[in-house]
């Protein structure tokens, strides 16, 4: 069965550091990933997709970036974190063209400091 | 551009209460409509996945309906227990990797 895992699962960074969150999907192959944002009491919100090793399209200008270094690897990164970046990172994956649904990871919790 | 929309956001009910949660969506379009569960500072766990093509899935004691011609999908959950107690999220797929979320209802089943 296909399985996602995400880590950390709390992260507490003062503002000015970098990031690096990661993500794997274990049971299948060329999955499209994604990368949400779920700000408190705010809906979730795509900042990232990929649809391969490599390819990466970004939903909202911003100061993340996403990187596929492998099929079943994706990682949420930033240089510099800005306080306005905390919140609470999902990863999830969906097959072929997403229409069998979406698998989500446990989450992230970020707090910018 | 789809907008989903969850009422009541909000709702609190008595164990042992057969309830029913509101998903609306706009644009009619859709592919499938999906169901999650959100625990307090946890990930999203899939409850139920609906085809277009389909009226409704079951799944222990969730029922979800799907309406594509008013825009709606209705989550049912017989028997509530304090377990129960979530967020529940609907979120309409499109297509073209275009997943839109409701803002959620927040369940509270009082033992």
């Amino acid at each position: 069965s296909q399985t996602i895992h995400q880590w950390p699962a709390t992260l507490v960074q003062p503002v000015g550091s970098p990031l690096s969150l990661e993500c794997t999907v274990e049971g299948t192959s060329n999955p499209n990933l994604y990368w949400y944002r779920q700000a408190a009491g705010r809906g979730l919100q795509l900042l990232f997709y990929s649809v391969g090793i490599g390819q990466i399209s970004s939903e909202v200008p911003q100061n993340l970036s996403a990187s596929r270094p492998q099929d079943r690897q994706f990682i949420l990164s930033s240089k510099k974190l800005l306080l306005s970046d905390s919140g609470f990172y999902l990863c999830a994956w969906s097959g072929g063209w997403g229409g069998f649904g979406y698998t989500f990871g446990s989450g992230t919790r970020l707090t910018v400091v | 551009k789809q907008e989903v929309t969850q009422i009541p956001a909000a709702l609190s009910v008595p164990e042992g209460e057969n309830l029913v949660l509101n998903c609306s969506f706009t644009d009619s379009a859709i592919y499938n409509l999906q169901w999650f569960r959100q625990d307090p500072g946890k990930g999203l766990t899939s409850l139920l996945l609906i085809q277009s093509s389909q009226r409704e899935q079951t799944s222990g004691r969730l029922n979800a309906s799907l309406d594509k011609s008013s825009g709606r999908s209705t989550l049912y959950i017989a028997a509530s227990q304090p377990g129960d107690s979530a967020t529940y999220l609907c979120a309409a797929y499109t297509g073209r990797r275009a997943l839109t979320f409701g803002s959620g209802t927040r369940l509270q089943v009082q033992p």
